[in-house]
């Protein structure tokens, strides 16, 4: 069973920041946190990963809590192209498989 | 640089038939994992090949079978299919980046859609 809990679903406006959530209550220290979306149609595509600090890249921004329960996804000016679904995944070191859940379908609207 | 790509794109079977899925990953990459998703769902892990073998396997049964070739390329075979094997099949290879399992991020093709009739 996946690890995390995710709305199903959500709206942004275009133009503006999409704020996705991820639920992972049960992480264990040596999980990493993994986001990947799959447009319709297609394969999905990596977006970012990180253990314990922010992290940041040309796709998005990754915000984990101090506690590390929770974690924030943040695609700062969303476009349409941006209209996917989205996966949270807690990955561990020593496991070669990721388990994903149902993941938050993300619209963006004109 | 080619991505991974996946063969066929689209496949049509009927019950108690074999398939054979391929992939080929991207440049540079040695590592290939298989996923089966159904439609609405997330993907799931069926196994990944390393150095021509079987590194982990999900929780399929052993009617799901693969193999890696020198060149890192993978086939996926699955014999006596079910109609419940009706899926997308997705292959996705491995970059390392700064050493460890769980820094690596994998690249997708864009998968087999499988219809066993």
């Amino acid at each position: 069973d996946a690890k995390t809990t995710q709305p199903t679903s959500m709206d942004c406006a275009e133009g503006r920041a999409a704020n996705l959530p991820c639920n992972h209550s049960t992480i264990s220290g040596n999980e990493y946190v993994y986001w990947y979306r799959q447009i319709h149609s297609q394969g999905p595509q990596y977006i970012i990963h990180g253990l314990k600090n922010n992290e940041t890249n040309e796709m998005a921004s990754l915000i984990i809590t101090e506690d590390r329960k929770s974690s924030t996804l943040i695609l700062p000016h969303a476009t349409l192209r941006d209209t996917a679904v989205y996966y949270c995944i807690v990955k561990m070191d020593s496991n070669y498989q990721l388990i994903w859940g149902a993941g938050t379908k993300l619209i963006i609207k004109p | 640089d080619a991505g991974v790509t996946q063969s066929p794109t689209h496949l049509i079977k009927t019950r108690g038939q074999q398939v054979t899925l391929r992939c080929s990953p991207k440049s540079g990459h040695d590592t290939v994992s298989w996923y089966q998703q159904a439609l609405g769902q997330g993907p799931q892990f069926i196994f990944q090949y390393y150095e021509e073998e079987e590194r982990q396997r999900g929780n399929f049964p052993d009617r799901f079978s693969g193999h890696q070739f020198p060149n890192y390329s993978s086939e996926l075979n699955v014999n006596a299919l079910l109609l419940g094997d009706s899926a997308l099949y997705l292959c996705a290879s491995s970059l390392l980046v700064g050493g460890g399992q769980a820094n690596e991020k994998l690249f997708f093709g864009s998968g087999t859609q499988l219809s066993v009739l």
